[in-house]
């Protein structure tokens, strides 16, 4: 099983900053790979798919890089509807996902 | 508009088996590029795949479920339907059922529509 460790577990950050979220792979998993938001009491929503590129209706502050084992998720001028939690996910081998980054309100 | 909507029973004691439905709008789940996933979330908020079902009733689950899961789907009634056996304390969590798209740039799939869970405790 491909195992995702995200860092940092938390992320507190103003509105107006960036935030800078990572994602390691144990092994390569190219660039089949996700973010995803969270909000209390909902379901994620799909961000970033294929490592870099926004799903339908992500704003254009939110960016994705990496391949392979390391990866990024961006977000430039934080807004308040930002702060939630984040998942990244692979599916290169099976399907998992990482133990999330929660990013709050400073 | 894609709509998924879960339901099933909120209480299922330990040794017995869950059972949820997916309830689809807006697609169907018999034909098409798409298929049909089921993910838990636990109360410390880590997400686990659970499995998918494709449109042709072909399945596959997670190696560390498999011998407790099975996946169903009935597309004239557009729902899909999860069964986990022998279930503890550990499976108690907030079940998901997604829809995961086919995207074509790397030819893979992603969850792109979601239900709002239904929320699962064992106990006796």
């Amino acid at each position: 099983e491909i195992l995702l460790t995200q860092s940092p577990a938390t992320l507190s950050l103003s509105p107006g900053e960036e935030a800078i979220l990572s994602c390691r792979a144990s092994e390569s998993v190219k660039s089949y790979f996700a973010w995803y938001q969270q909000k209390s009491d909902q379901p994620p929503r799909l961000l970033i798919y294929d490592a870099s590129k926004r799903a339908a209706g992500t704003p254009v502050r939110f960016s994705g890089s990496g391949s392979g084992t390391d990866f990024t998720l961006t977000i430039n001028s934080l807004q308040p509807e930002d702060f939630a939690f984040y998942y990244c996910q692979q599916r290169y081998s099976g399907l998992s996902f990482g133990g999330g980054t929660r990013l709050e309100i400073k | 508009q894609v709509r998924l909507q879960e339901s099933g029973p909120g209480l299922v004691k330990p040794s017995e088996t869950l059972s949820l439905i997916c309830n689809v709008s807006g697609a169907s789940i018999g034909r098409g590029d798409d298929y049909w996933t089921w993910i838990r979330q636990t109360a410390a908020k880590r997400l686990e795949w659970i499995g998918r079902i494709y449109p042709t009733g072909v399945t596959h689950y997670n190696p560390s479920l498999t011998s407790r899961v099975t996946m169903s789907l009935d597309k004239w009634k557009s729902q899909y339907f999860l069964t986990l056996r022998s279930v503890t304390a550990a499976d108690t969590a907030t079940y998901f059922c997604a829809r995961s798209r086919y995207y074509d740039s790397l030819g893979y799939y992603y969850e792109d529509m979601w239900g709002q869970g239904a929320r699962v405790t064992v106990s006796a």
